[in-house]
């Protein structure tokens, strides 16, 4: 079975400084991996995919996640973090077995302070 | 215009009581799925339906029940509502590997 596992359920970090939020994951299969953001009280909006293509992936706002099979990860970065990226972020498989269904992490809060 | 749109938005309601959301998208898509969304913000997937065909059921309670009158539309209803059952339910529906999400719903069930 397939699994995800957010290893910080909150990151702090001040404006302007780099953003780490880390996720391991678990497969039998090639995974699809994804980073969904979560704002207060809204819907949830994709950043970024893998698909088993470049293991670098760029998303929107300037976020990137690395694919990195030897160490089962797809941590999310960001130079600099900005105000408006504080939210709730989910890392997420896709499950073949399941019919593409999702399958999410516990999330990570990140909050931004000025 | 809105991709996956459900209705209504927030729903209040009394323990016992039959309600349903709705959920509609208009980017032709086959798979259409709901989730809910508990109080520690943990999503999980409830039903998967793929052209008006279910084809994911998890461990989820017979008074819930998913409907789909044509590909576009895939509603749930939930009858005698318990207090566990508040939660935000999010619909979506998937194209190319990458899933679309509706707006959510917040049920609270007092």
């Amino acid at each position: 079975a397939q699994s995800v596992t957010q290893l910080d359920s909150h990151v702090s970090v001040s404006e302007g400084t780099p953003v780490l939020l880390r996720c391991n994951y678990s497969s039998s299969y090639s995974p699809s991996l994804f980073w969904y953001v979560q704002h207060p009280n809204k819907g949830l909006q994709l950043l970024l995919k893998y698909t088993s293509a470049a293991t670098l992936v760029k998303g929107i706002n300037g976020f990137e996640a690395e694919f990195k099979k030897s160490e089962t990860s797809f941590h999310l970065t960001k130079p600099s973090a900005h105000m408006s990226d504080a939210a709730e972020y989910f890392c997420v498989v896709s499950d073949p077995q399941a019919g593409t269904a999702l399958i999410f992490g516990k999330g990570t809060t990140l909050s931004v302070s000025s | 215009d809105t991709a996956v749109s459900q209705t209504p938005k927030y729903l209040v309601t009394q323990m016992g009581n039959d309600k349903s959301i709705k959920c509609e998208q208009n980017l032709g898509h086959d798979t259409m799925y709901w989730y809910k969304q508990d109080s520690k913000k943990f999503l999980k997937i409830m039903f998967s339906y793929n052209n008006k065909e279910l084809i994911i059921n998890e461990t989820v309670p017979n008074r819930f029940s998913p409907k789909s009158p044509d590909k576009a539309h895939l509603n749930l209803h939930i009858n005698s509502l318990e207090l566990g059952d508040s939660a935000v339910y999010f619909c979506a529906s998937t194209y190319n590997n990458e899933q679309f999400f509706g707006p959510g719903t917040r049920l609270t069930v007092l």
